[in-house]
């Protein structure tokens, strides 16, 4: 069975600290990793997709790194905000039958929440 | 571009009723999925089409049906709900498969009851 580990499940911190969290994917015949920023009530809004091992990839204060060897994903996020409040998922697309058919698999994500 | 529309955005069903769930997108993507949000489970697939006249499940399909008769249009169909149903639905599309970012719709909040 294909997973996506992610952790931690929740995280709290106040607005200015840095803070970063894991995605685990399968090592063995990997194609990309997403990235996503899901803030409540609302949909899912992609950030990155990574597709080297040793990709590093940045957005405003946000970053990610990735190591296809191992099978792990970082994001990192400097200086906290409020609005940085939500959940990240990671996701990957199974191999089927020699490639991929687009679909994605999710991890739970991780869900932020920064005080003022 | 409206980008990635459904309808409705709330419904409230009796068990064993039916619905459709609509999902349309004007970017011309090839592929679209869907997707239900249960809550501490992230997002499962349901079904997903990589062109029209082309679809195929995905880790949660039961009780659900697809069809995708134009690249536009993915609608979900529920023949006899039930309360197990009870979820946010997400409609998404790419471009290309797999390495391509998926752009989301707001979603349809179903009660079944």
């Amino acid at each position: 069975i294909l997973n996506v580990e992610q952790s931690p499940q929740s995280l709290h911190v106040q607005e200015g600290d840095s803070t970063n969290f894991t995605c685990s994917f399968p090592s063995s015949n990997f194609y990309a990793l997403h990235w996503y920023r899901w803030e409540t009530a609302k949909s899912p809004e992609a950030l990155f997709v990574m597709t080297l091992n040793g990709d590093e990839k940045k957005k405003g204060r946000i970053s990610a790194t990735l190591n296809t060897k191992e099978g792990y994903s970082y994001l990192y996020i400097k200086g906290s905000q409020p609005e940085d409040s939500a959940t990240y998922l990671c996701a990957f697309p199974p191999m089927n039958y020699g490639g991929s058919q687009g679909n994605l698999i999710f991890g739970k994500g991780t869900k932020l929440s920064v005080k003022p | 571009n409206a980008g990635v529309t459904q309808t409705p955005k709330f419904r409230i069903l009796k068990i064993g009723q039916s619905m459709t769930l609509q999902c349309a997108q004007d970017m011309n993507h090839n592929y679209m999925y869907w997707y239900r949000q249960d809550p501490g489970m992230g997002l499962k697939l349901i079904y997903y089409s990589v062109g029209a006249g082309i679809t195929d499940k995905g880790e949660v399909p039961n009780g659900y049906n697809v069809s995708r008769s134009t690249t536009e249009d993915f609608p979900l169909r529920l023949e006899l709900a039930a309360p197990s149903q009870t979820s946010v639905y997400f409609c998404a599309s790419s471009y290309v498969r797999g390495q391509d970012t998926q752009y989301f719709g707001p979603g349809t909040r179903l009660t079944v009851l």
